[in-house]
């Protein structure tokens, strides 16, 4: 069936420091991959997507780019802030087939000063 | 701004009483979609409803109902809730694109089930 795993946190890391969060994907189609971020007390919002392979999503310095021949949709950015601390969500969802999104399990990241 | 509004942050109920969760959007989104959220488990989704007065089922439909009379919204309904029940539950919408829609967020409603 079509599933979501990401890497396990919670991850924690130092301001500026360089964030990898990894996601891969299985589906029976061809999915639309998607990040979403979840602050804390809120709900979650889209912070990227990438609906067909090589395509890069972006937003607020972090990209994730469509890789399918690895099955894959990592989160990186570059430098990390204090106000990225959240939980993320790697997601999918497969094109014509109902609008029944996947997502993984979530990745906490703490950012310290 | 779109906008998703759940009726109620937090809740305390205890077993066997019926809980409503409410959830309104403004967007006119036809879909809309319950998840309840628990540490090391993820989103996971109750029902969705594609249309008013339609509903699937999603992967944990057990215990619980939905409703949806209106497009705008959409409760959640536990004919008796059970401490197993206790989590965060959220609301989501979404227009019907197939395969691309974007889903919309509720701040998420707490319950705790005594």
């Amino acid at each position: 069936g079509d599933s979501v795993t990401q890497m396990e946190g919670p991850v924690t890391l130092s301001e500026e420091a360089f964030l990898t969060i990894n996601c891969t994907y299985t589906a029976t189609g061809y999915p639309s991959l998607f990040w979403y971020v979840q602050y804390p007390g809120e709900g979650l919002q889209l912070l990227l997507k990438a609906t067909k392979a090589d395509d890069k999503g972006s937003n607020k310095g972090f990209e994730a780019t469509y890789r399918k021949e690895t099955t894959s949709f990592h989160l990186e950015k570059g430098s990390v802030q204090v106000s990225d601390s959240a939980v993320y969500f790697c997601a999918l969802i497969i094109p014509n087939t109902g609008n029944q999104f996947y997502f993984g399990t979530g990745t906490s990241l703490t950012v310290i000063p | 701004d779109v906008k998703v509004t759940q009726s109620s942050r937090y809740l305390v109920k205890r077993t066997g009483e019926k809980v409503f969760l409410e959830c309104v959007q403004d967007m006119d989104h036809e879909n809309m979609f319950w998840y309840r959220q628990d540490p090391g488990l993820g989103l996971r989704l109750i029902y969705f409803s594609y249309d008013v007065k339609m509903k699937e089922k999603g992967d944990i439909p057990e215990g619980y109902s939905v409703s949806r009379e209106k497009k705008e919204r959409f409760s959640l309904i536990l004919e008796s809730a059970s401490t197993n029940q206790t989590s965060m539950y959220l609301c989501a919408s979404s227009v019907y694109t197939p395969g691309t829609g974007e889903l919309f967020f509720g701040e998420g409603s707490r319950l705790t089930v005594l």
